[in-house]
């Protein structure tokens, strides 16, 4: 069965310092996303990519995040200066159309 | 601002069916009811979903009120692969986002 491909499965960073997230989405998928969720918390909506442009994002995805399909099978999030509250498990998902999300199995981010 | 309401919790003895209730009592013409799970803190993972009609796949069984105020998830055999966390959500289908509740907590016990 396809699988959205996430790397790392666990990144450590300083606070301060840039980390990008890779996925690799299924590879028909055109609609591709990031949610993360804080430990006990609910998992949150980001943002959303279709037809290589954002299509709607959350208010937590501030100027401090971005989000690239630098080519035709990767697609990134980018946190520019991480923050403690930024520690999060982040998942990727990608879709074939606005429905029918397959997510990967995330990685956890933990900014000290 | 929920959109649904579903227990916190609840058990389930293994190879007996799981019914899993979801009120949704604002929902719109145009919003579909999905069902997701989430295995300890994998990513979630779609199940079923539906707009009036009842509806089946090889994981669950959907079936909407007629009022579409509210839905149940039918595990039919549940294992002890199925305890998760089950979420609720109403959605139309050009909206890009899933809006995660708390969801309920669903424990298979052998």
């Amino acid at each position: 069965e396809p699988e959205v491909t996430q790397t790392p499965s666990h990144q450590v960073t300083q606070m301060g310092q840039e980390v990008i997230l890779r996925c690799v989405p299924i590879s028909n998928h055109l609609y591709f996303y990031w949610y993360r969720q804080i430990l006990g918390q609910k998992v949150e909506f980001l943002v959303s990519f279709y037809n290589n442009e954002i299509s709607e994002k959350s208010e937590i995805f501030d100027d401090q995040f971005s989000v690239e399909r630098p080519d035709g099978s990767n697609f990134t999030l980018k946190i520019r200066s991480t923050k403690l509250e930024d520690s999060a498990m982040y998942f990727c998902a990608s879709s074939v159309a606005d429905y029918g999300y397959t997510f990967g199995s995330g990685t956890r981010l933990t900014v000290v | 601002d929920a959109k649904t309401t579903q227990p916190p919790s609840m058990d389930c003895a293994e190879g007996r069916a799981a019914n899993l209730p979801c009120n949704h009592s604002t929902i719109s013409g145009n919003e579909y009811v999905y069902w997701y799970r989430q295995i300890h803190s994998q990513g979630p993972q779609y199940i079923i979903h539906g707009l009036k009609n009842n509806e089946t796949n090889e994981m669950a069984s959907l079936i909407i009120t007629e009022d579409r105020k509210s839905s149940t998830l039918i595990l039919p055999h549940a294992t002890l692969r199925d305890t998760a966390v089950y979420y609720c959500i109403v959605r139309v289908n050009n909206d890009y986002k899933l809006s995660f509740g708390a969801g309920t907590t669903v424990t298979v016990r052998a």
